[in-house]
Order: C-alpha cells, then sequence, then structure tokens
C-alpha cells in the first residue's frame, strides 16, 4: 500500500460544488489509475469513476456523468474530484482509491473525506 | 447496478463463513477481476482478495476466494474477532467500469 493523502471535511449548501483532493506519494503517479469511490450514512460503497493520471482520461459511472468531474495535477501528483449542483443526497465519505498494482483490484485508499450537504 | 451480497452473516470464532457476491456476464461472470474489501467502520477499506483467488502479500491465508459463472464467493476460515467488519466484493464491468457489492455486515457471535 502506498500513502494517499486526501484534503478534509467539508460542509456545503444545497446548489454549491465541492473539490476534493487526493495526494498521492512513494510510487510512480502516472503509471496507476485514480479512482473514487464514496459511502453515504448508512449505505454501501459506490464506484463514482476514475481518471488515467498519465493521459488526464477519465471515465465515470453513468449516474455521475455530468455532475463530477475528475483532474489530475502531475507536478504534484495530486487527482482533483468535483461535485457540482450537489443535493443532500450526494453526503457521504468520498475515497480516492488506486489500481494497477493488483491488476483491477483498489490496493490502496485515501483516509476518506466526508462531505456534508445541508442547508 | 451493484452486486449482490447478503446483508449480514455471522459465525462463532474458529467458525468458518461464505459470502456470495451476484452479479452478471457483464461484470462478474464476464472477469477474473473480482476482489473483495474488508471495511471497519471509520477506516479506509483494505483489499482482502484480487482476480477472484489471490491474496495480497500479508493478508492470513484465511481469508480464500472462489468464483463460478456469475457468482464469487469470499470465505473467512478460523474466525476470529477482529474479523467483525462490512465486507465488499467488487468486479470489473468493462470499458473502464467498475461496480461493488451491496456489502454484507459480518458478527462474530
Amino acid at each position: 500500500q502506498v500513502p494517499l493523502v486526501q484534503s478534509g471535511a467539508d460542509v456545503k449548501k444545497p446548489g454549491a460544488s465541492v473539490k476534493v483532493s487526493c495526494e498521492a506519494s512513494g510510487y510512480a503517479f502516472p503509471s496507476y489509475y485514480m479512482h473514487w469511490v464514496r459511502q453515504a450514512p448508512g449505505q454501501g460503497l459506490e464506484w463514482m469513476g476514475l481518471i488515467n493520471p498519465a493521459d488526464g482520461s477519465t471515465t465515470l459511472a453513468q449516474r455521475f456523468q455530468g455532475r463530477v468531474s475528475i483532474t489530475r495535477d502531475t507536478s504534484t501528483s495530486t487527482v482533483h474530484m468535483e461535485v457540482i449542483s450537489l443535493r443532500a443526497e450526494d453526503t457521504a465519505v468520498y475515497y480516492c482509491a488506486r489500481s494497477g498494482y493488483y491488476s483491477e483490484a483498489f490496493d490502496s485508499w485515501g483516509q476518506g473525506t466526508l462531505v456534508t450537504v445541508s442547508s | 447496478s451493484a452486486l449482490t451480497q447478503p446483508p449480514s452473516a455471522s459465525g462463532s470464532p474458529g467458525q468458518s463463513l461464505t459470502i456470495s457476491c451476484t452479479g452478471t456476464p457483464r461484470d462478474v461472470g464476464g472477469y477474473y477481476y473480482v476482489s473483495w474489501y474488508q471495511h471497519h467502520p471509520g477506516k479506509a477499506p483494505k483489499i482482502l482478495i484480487y482476480e477472484v483467488s489471490k491474496r495480497p502479500s500479508g493478508v492470513p491465508d484465511r481469508f480464500s476466494g472462489s468464483k463460478s459463472g456469475s457468482t464469487a464467493s469470499l470465505t473467512v476460515s478460523g474466525l476470529q474477532a477482529e474479523d467483525e467488519a462490512d465486507y465488499y466484493c467488487s468486479s470489473y464491468a468493462g470499458d473502464n467500469n467498475y461496480v461493488f457489492g451491496t456489502g454484507t455486515k459480518v458478527t462474530v457471535l
């Protein structure tokens, strides 16, 4: 496992946007996909999407297309995930997770970032 | 759509239990990229199994995985108190898409 350090908890109002960051270290950043997974209160894990840090290409789960974007900054080995038009149902812990060391499995995870959407 | 897991499973210390993960031919049935994770509340998930049955270094051999058709399984042998956690399967679903299971809460009696 490698260190993935995420930004801190955030509170947003409905309709606002939030950006969560994930800084990687200890490995060749461009060589491994980075994913975003969320867990709403009392719910299971949900895969949101991924970015290929080598070229910045992304794949998003269908339900997040148009509302979620994932970007990367290779100079700081950081991946960002932004959700726009937030609603209460977006309240969740958001995790970044790396794949590629053990093929398509998520071998390293960030500590999680709680995003609360509340008026 | 999420893979289907039983909501809960339980066993006494030393016993074995098996958790199923049912998908479709478009995910679990179509690829050997099924993985399993242990998730203690408030912590990051931890990988237990990848590629259906392989264990990362450091994962005890009490954890084993298998697959038949579109259903994968995780078996925990010799249950220990620290195995009490939530368990999730995940599968590659093609075109750089992935899907998680609904999760199973394991209780050690």
